[in-house]
């Protein structure tokens, strides 16, 4: 399966700066994800992101407050603009796999980064 | 719609319990099913999978059997360690042949006492 360097693995930042979180993925893409995992809560789906198209955003999320960029098929980035201190997550990104034993696809994730805004 | 139902949390057991966190699931055609752990501090990690009905998964002393009959996909295992302290995520991907979102359960914290 894929293998995802995500970074920065934490960081405390100031309210009302920007973050950007990188996704490197060592094989090539279509699709990548990016989620948020509130303190103690699930994964909330963010935004799809392919190359070459704009990011895809779920119902409350804007591309205001979390551009990304899809420059090639193996990296993305999610910046968290304007950051509140309601923006305290861990953001994981993830991509598809072929699984192949069967023609279905399935999920890896990245480690995470864990943001705290203070 | 497709959705995943498991069992709140925490759950906290003694060393060599044994372990069961139930999961149910909703979905429209052949759905696979996975488990996920994320240990404290990390992010998430692929546990186990099964792609049909009957499948089981396994992994680190883990099981769990796709139950089509039940709609189930419950998480086992026969003794837990305190390694074994984690949050636990049963996911589904819906059928077809074409990549689709990953839909999440709620998670549940399980906790083991040496």
């Amino acid at each position: 399966s894929a293998v995802i360097s995500q970074k920065p693995s934490r960081d405390i930042c100031q309210r009302g700066t920007s973050l950007t979180i990188q996704c490197q993925v060592d094989s090539q893409v279509t699709m990548m994800f990016w989620y948020r995992q509130q303190p103690g809560q699930s994964l909330t789906l963010i935004a799809t992101a392919n190359q070459g198209s704009e990011a895809t955003y779920e119902s409350g999320f804007v591309i205001d407050k979390f551009p990304i960029s899809r420059p090639n098929l193996t990296f993305s980035t999610l910046t968290v603009s304007n950051m509140s201190p309601e923006d305290s997550s861990i953001y994981l990104c993830s991509v598809e796999d072929l699984q192949p034993e069967r023609a279905q696809y399935g999920y890896t994730f990245g480690s995470g980064t864990r943001l705290t805004v203070v | 719609g497709n959705s995943v139902t498991q069992m709140e949390g925490p759950v906290t057991l003694s060393e060599e319990a044994f372990l069961t966190i139930n999961c149910t699931y909703t979905a429209t055609g052949y759905p696979s099913l996975f488990w996920y752990v994320q240990y404290p501090g990390e992010g998430l990690q692929l546990l186990l999978k099964a792609t049909k009905a009957d499948d089981k998964g396994s992994n680190k002393g883990f099981e769990a059997t796709y139950r089509k009959e039940t709609t189930s996909f419950h998480l086992e295992k026969g003794s837990v360690q305190v390694s074994d302290s984690a949050v636990y995520f049963c996911a589904l991907t819906p059928g077809g042949s074409s990549a689709s979102k990953i839909i999440f359960g709620s998670g549940t914290r399980l906790s083991i006492r040496p």
